[in-house]
């Protein structure tokens, strides 16, 4: 089983439709992440968190929440969907510690085609 | 702030010649730098990081990254490359407080031709 599991990993909706994709691990780590891959424009942060009761936006946070339920869950949701929240979506987690840098573990990605 | 640029949207190589993606950086203090590769329909790989040291690193699949804190580059490398090489490559920053996330370029794509 993948370390970090996203679901959906694909979903098709409407316009105006409220969406939330999840992210569970089972590596351990408290701070996990919720990226944005377009063409063209790389990985962008929407929303992170350090641990269970820290929340923080990232770069482009408007049209989105989320809710750390856990430290090993972590949703995002679109309120109300818009064609241009059409991208792929990652979540990521890390630690940091002594022996352990902060490098991010991804998910395989939940690709969403909004209408 | 921390920033990365990664000058080339797309790279071309032969297979078995020599390969290098570029990164170049910007943070306050001394950087942990991360390069990590992508192949399709699949999610983020680690491939090696830089964290103090040594200014030549090793990682997965037999690539390296040379790290120039003169000219604040990170460059990621193999001696031969692999058709299987070809992927989109991510070069990321942050700093070593630990307290802001990993910054990413646009990504590289690499194509490796037989």
């Amino acid at each position: 089983d993948a370390d970090v599991t996203q679901t959906p990993r694909n979903r098709i909706t409407k316009t105006g439709k409220r969406i939330m994709l999840e992210c569970s691990q089972t590596k351990g780590h408290d701070r996990m992440y919720w990226y944005r891959q377009d063409p063209g424009l790389g990985l962008r942060l929407i929303y992170y968190s350090f641990d269970v009761k820290d929340i923080n936006k990232g770069e482009i946070s408007d049209g989105y929440s989320v809710s750390r339920q856990a430290q090993a869950k972590f949703s995002l949701s679109l309120e109300s969907a818009i064609p241009n929240q059409t991208a792929l979506y990652f979540c990521a987690t890390s630690t940091r510690t002594y022996t352990n840098t902060g490098e991010l573990f991804f998910g395989e990605g939940s690709r969403l085609t909004v209408l | 702030a921390q920033s990365v640029a990664q000058p080339e949207d797309q790279v071309n190589v032969a297979e078995g010649n020599p390969l290098t993606v570029k990164c170049t950086y910007s943070v306050s203090g001394n950087p942990y730098l991360f390069w990590y590769v992508q192949y399709p329909n699949r999610g983020l790989q680690f491939l090696l990081k830089y964290i103090t040291g040594d200014n030549l690193v090793k990682g997965s699949y037999g690539f390296e990254a040379e790290f120039n804190k003169s000219q604040t580059s990170f460059h990621l490398k193999k001696p031969s490359a692999l058709v299987s090489d070809s992927a989109l490559y991510f070069c990321a920053v942050s700093p070593p407080s630990g307290n802001t996330p990993l910054v990413f370029g646009k990504g590289t794509r690499l194509s490796v031709i037989a």
